[in-house]
Formats: C-alpha cells, sequence, structure tokens
C-alpha cells in the first residue's frame, strides 16, 4: 500500500537551532518528490520538486534532499517567519495526482 | 498573474442544503484538482481533471459530492445535501500537465472553510 509519513508531528525551535524534517514513503515508481508549505489559512505554496534519489534543492534557509526511502527538509538557521506546516507529497509513475503526508507544524520561537 | 480563485472564501449552512463551491485554475493550465482538508486526515484528493475531462473521482466521498468543469476556466464543487461531517477547508488547485510523464506542480488557491450546522 501506498504511503507517505511526515515526522514529527509538530517542532518547536529556537531561532538560529537548525533541524530537520523527515519523508518516508512507500509507493510504487516515484516520479517526483514535492516540498510545499502551508501557513495558518492558506492554501500549501509549492516549495521544491525531487526528481531522483541524491537530488538536492535549495531555497534560502531550506534545503530537501531525496533518498530511495525518504526525504528530509533541512531548514539552518530558522526565524520565526519559517513558522508554518511543511507537507510532503508524492506523484507516482504515469499519474497526475499527488498523495499528501499529513505534515510537520514548525514553530520558530524568537 | 492572478493565482487559482476560489470563492466564498468561507461558508456556513444548515445541514441538508446545497452547497457551491467555486474555482478558477491559473490561466493556461489544463489540470485542475478538488481536495478537502481536515485535521483527522491532512489533504485529500476528491477528484481531478485533465482538459476539462474528469479523470479520476475516486476520492469523492459518496454520491452527495459532484464536481463539474464546464470550460478551461471554471470548475464547481457540489455537496447536496451537506451534512455536518462535511465541514472542512476545500482546497482548488491546478497545474500543466504537458504530456503523460510530466511532473505535477501545483499551485493552490486560498480555500473554501465549509461549516455545515
Amino acid at each position: 500500500e501506498d504511503q507517505v509519513t511526515q515526522s514529527p508531528e509538530a517542532l518547536r525551535l529556537q531561532e538560529g537551532e537548525s533541524s530537520s524534517l523527515n519523508c518516508s514513503y512507500t509507493v510504487s515508481g516515484l516520479r517526483g518528490l514535492f516540498w510545499y508549505r502551508q501557513d495558518p489559512g492558506k492554501g500549501p505554496e509549492f516549495l521544491f520538486t525531487l526528481y531522483s534519489a541524491g537530488e538536492e534543492k535549495e531555497k534560502e534557509r531550506l534545503k530537501a534532499t531525496l533518498t530511495k526511502k525518504e526525504s528530509f527538509l533541512h531548514i539552518t538557521a530558522p526565524k520565526p517567519e519559517d513558522s508554518a506546516t511543511y507537507l510532503c507529497a508524492v506523484q507516482k509513475t504515469g499519474a497526475n495526482n499527488l498523495f499528501f503526508g499529513t505534515g510537520t507544524r514548525l514553530t520558530v520561537i524568537p | 498573474d492572478a493565482g487559482v480563485i476560489q470563492s466564498p472564501r468561507h461558508e456556513v449552512t444548515e445541514m441538508g442544503q446545497e452547497v457551491t463551491l467555486r474555482c478558477k485554475p491559473i490561466s493556461g493550465h489544463n489540470s485542475l484538482f478538488w481536495y478537502r482538508q481536515t485535521m483527522m486526515r491532512g489533504l485529500e484528493l476528491l477528484i481531478y481533471f485533465n482538459n476539462n475531462v474528469p479523470i479520476d473521482d475516486s476520492g469523492m466521498p459518496e454520491d452527495r459530492f459532484s464536481a463539474k468543469m464546464p470550460n478551461a476556466s471554471f470548475s464547481t464543487l457540489k455537496i447536496q445535501p451537506s451534512e455536518p461531517r462535511d465541514s472542512a477547508v476545500y482546497f482548488c488547485a491546478s497545474s500543466l500537465r504537458v504530456r503523460l510523464a510530466s511532473y505535477n506542480e501545483q499551485f493552490f488557491g486560498p480555500g473554501t472553510r465549509l461549516t455545515v450546522l
């Protein structure tokens, strides 16, 4: 059965305290893995697409990596404005839809 | 450019009433997706369209839910009759699907928060 599991469910960090969010997946043929950011009361905002194991993408304080079984979203020296829920999603080979994990709620304390 | 537009942003209705949610995708996008988000179940795909044609509606909870896409710039999700358990945030997303194997970077609207009393 296809599964996307994100951990931890919630994470509280002090400003400047680097950490990583995990997205483990089990799908029959991965076409792409996507990271989204969701602020309260808003729709998910696209961050990254990762296509193959070993790939890395960076944007400001965020870096996403991909292996054959999981993806990490590394947050370096986070700021309070990085507080949000981070969602990962997978697209299977031959499919057009995404399957989302339940997200990690990140809080960065000043 | 305008992103995905959804209306209304908030809807409060009574059990048994008909509810219609509306979505205008990003101009030029040819795939449209309806999702429902709840605390318990997260973000769930309800139905998606390619070139205005419904492709997969296996996520639609039951016959009370229906969706249409009469043209490339408009889609509706209808619930009739509505029930309290339908209370959730409903998102519409769109993407540009170039070919079967293309990557599906979806862009989401702001959502409609539905409350059924």
